[in-house]
């Protein structure tokens, strides 16, 4: 199987820049994207491809890919940044989607 | 504007069954894939299966394989996710999600349906 890590907590100041990484043997041939997920909400896409931001996302948020690691950088983090990312990635041909196991973001 | 509304909150015995529902708007409902996620109370995002609504092709992730029915109903726009026998460890929230396949992430998310299973 397919399996993605994650940190289980990175924490910054405002103002600061926040990475959050993501491992896996897959991701040189599979794309990653990151989700944002606040308490009580349902999660939101905010890098998709490895490092396209959808419409509506600050640009602040960014993504980059090397090797078997991705990455979500979030420059100049602000409070409301704070929340839980997932990184996710997927396979079509074999039909299989899996999830990291999520990144607490605690902005200081 | 692209909306998943999914059906509310449900508290259920063990043993009973369930089917809740997501109606997604603003697109062709056969046209994309749906996927379900299930989020155990203060824990990560797991995928559980997909469905494509046009002839209800659909997959499973092992882990829920034969555990749940993924179906969907062209006619009124819907897809269900059902239990025929719960069971205390299938208290989560549940999230239906629309899937770009070709590229392979879920780009608009339903609001979560929470179902609490105790006797």
């Amino acid at each position: 199987s397919f399996e993605l890590t994650q940190p289980p907590s990175v924490s910054v100041s405002p103002g600061q820049t926040a990475r959050i990484t993501c491992s896996g043997d897959e991701l040189p041939k599979q794309y990653a994207h990151w989700y944002q997920q606040k308490p009580g909400q349902a999660p939101v896409l905010v890098i998709f491809k490895d490092s396209e931001r959808p419409s509506g996302i600050p640009e602040r948020f960014s993504g980059s890919s090397s090797g078997t690691t991705v990455t979500l950088t979030i420059s100049g983090v602000q409070a409301e940044d704070e929340a839980d990312y997932y990184c996710q990635s997927g396979d079509t041909i074999r039909t299989y989607w899996v999830f990291g196991g999520g990144t607490k973001l605690t902005v200081l | 504007e692209v909306q998943l509304v999914q059906s509310g909150a449900e508290v259920k015995k063990p043993g009973e069954s369930l089917k809740i529902s997501c109606k997604p708007s603003g697109y062709r409902f056969t046209n994309y894939w749906i996927g379900w996620v299930r989020q155990m109370p203060g824990k990560g995002l797991e995928w559980m299966g997909i469905i494509y609504p046009d002839d209800s092709d659909t997959r499973y992730s092992s882990s829920f394989q034969g555990q749940v029915t993924i179906s969907a109903d062209r006619s009124i726009g819907t897809a269900y996710l059902q239990w025929n026998s719960l069971k205390a460890s299938d208290t989560a929230m549940y999230y239906c999600a629309r899937l770009s396949y070709a590229d392979s992430f879920f780009d608009y998310w339903g609001q979560g349906t929470l179902v609490t299973v105790s006797s």
